[in-house]
């Protein structure tokens, strides 16, 4: 079945980096797009961008632009989401989502922690 | 384009008719979805293109609207239910509500 198994939670200190993967199973990587969002805990969900996975070629909602960095290990079915200068506005729930032909996100990851404190 | 859903909490009983509102800034043109989070989890895709059943989602749950408002409805709620749900527009860019929490009473 498709899975999308994001890497575990993060402690970080404002000014470091942090690196969060999404490995997906069970559909051919390159055939659909993945998405990112981010959930404050408690709060709603808000859309970082998504990055083509047949191309590499990432698009960052406007919120997201300058700090983070999407990627891909395409070998490894493997999406990554890079965040430097981390702020403790930064930290959230972050979530892959895979994104289907009718244009929504129809998989999720468990989503990944970042806990960002001094 | 700015959803707002409403009301943000919903406190109902089992068996009850349940009604989530969403409505658009902008016409959506129908490219409307609403997603189910329970506590701890993951979002689920219940419904896409306003009215369009996700597979394995239970026919209890159904989408409706047009242009700016949108609904989903829950027509004989259950314990499982007990969620908070998001509605999420794909018509121009990419954007969530802000939820509303549906309880039991």
């Amino acid at each position: 079945q498709i899975q999308l198994v994001q890497s575990g939670p993060e402690l970080k200190k404002p000014g470091e980096s942090v690196k969060i993967s999404c490995k997906a199973s069970g559909y051919t990587f390159t055939d659909y797009a993945m998405h990112w969002v981010k959930q404050v805990p408690g709060k709603g969900l808000k859309w970082m961008g998504w990055i083509n996975t047949y191309t590499g070629k990432p698009t960052y909602a406007d919120d997201f632009k300058g700090r983070f960095v999407f990627s891909l290990e395409a070998s490894a079915s493997t999406a990554n989401l890079q965040i430097s200068n981390l702020k403790n506005e930064d930290t959230a729930n972050v979530f892959c989502a895979r994104w289907n032909n009718y244009g929504v996100m129809d998989a999720w990851g468990q989503g990944a922690s970042v806990t960002v404190s001094s | 384009i700015q959803l707002t859903q409403s009301p943000s909490l919903l406190s109902a009983s089992v068996g009850d008719r349940v009604t989530l509102s969403c409505k658009g800034s902008q016409n959506i043109n129908n490219y409307l979805a609403w997603y189910q989070q329970k506590l701890g989890e993951a979002p689920k895709l219940l419904i896409y293109n306003t009215n369009s059943l996700q597979t394995g989602i239970p026919s209890r749950f159904s989408g409706s609207g047009s242009g700016t408002d949108y609904t989903l409805t829950i027509s004989s709620l259950q314990p499982e239910d007990v969620a908070t749900y998001f509605c999420y527009q794909y018509n121009n860019g990419w954007t969530f509500g802000g939820g509303t929490k549906l309880e039991l009473k």
